[in-house]
């Protein structure tokens, strides 16, 4: 069964506009979720990541959120730039068991049009 | 910090053919990972070391997969008899216990089995 889900395979946004990437898990004993970018030929590269007690965590341009009820997270980009254009997966682990595995989502290609 | 270290970064092989893939992680990372990505999927958990004990192994890794950490330091999976369906990219990652729960990936070893 698919525990985290990005239902977004793909979105194109403007240079400049907001990107808000989507994603849902249904495993309520998640308690830590992150953000990986990855670029064609190369390994994922960490991003921004939050924990359950929280509901907001900002890095400069990068910002999630987080809705427990819900089980919904979402990373929103601003300003987009072209160099954001890669493939982002959203992951999600259990602190404190499962030694640190992480179960990512399917992905979504983000592509910023100058 | 000289990243995680994948070889080989591609490798095509025979169906049948055995193949090794290696993983050097960064040098004071504990937690070493793998894990393995199929094109429009996000990475799947394969298996975890801690230093050189193998803790957890996935239902994804089936008996033709074994993988090893001797001394702690770099890892090796091995796929014995491949199947075109082993082809993939093959996601190597290093964490540190003290460090926070997101991890540092290699560049993968892509797999092609014809």
């Amino acid at each position: 069964d698919q525990q985290v889900k990005q239902n977004s395979p793909s979105l194109s946004v403007q240079e400049g506009r907001i990107s808000i990437l989507n994603c849902d898990y249904t495993n309520s004993m998640f308690d830590y979720f992150l953000w990986y970018k990855k670029y064609p030929a190369e390994g994922p590269t960490f991003l921004i990541s939050i924990s359950s007690i929280k509901d907001k965590n900002e890095d400069g341009r990068f910002t999630v959120f987080l809705n427990k009820s819900a089980k919904h997270l979402s990373l929103h980009i601003v300003p987009s730039q072209p160099g954001d254009s890669a493939v982002y997966f959203c992951a999600a682990t259990t602190l404190g068991t499962s030694y640190g595995k992480l179960t990512f989502g399917q992905g979504t290609i983000l592509t910023v049009h100058p | 910090d000289t990243g995680v270290s994948q070889n080989p970064r591609h490798k095509i092989t025979k169906r049948g053919q055995n193949v090794t893939f290696r993983c050097d992680p960064i040098s004071e990372h504990n937690r070493l990972y793998w894990y393995r990505q199929t094109l429009g999927q996000g990475p799947e958990f394969l298996t975890y070391f801690q230093n050189e004990a193998q803790l957890e192994k996935s239902r994804l890794l089936s008996d033709r997969f074994s993988a090893e950490r001797p001394k702690g330091s770099f890892s090796t999976l091995e796929i014995q008899r491949t199947e075109q369906g082993d082809s993939a990219m093959y996601l190597c990652a290093s964490r540190s216990t003290m460090g926070g729960p997101g991890y540092t990936f290699g560049s993968g070893t892509r797999l092609t089995v014809v």
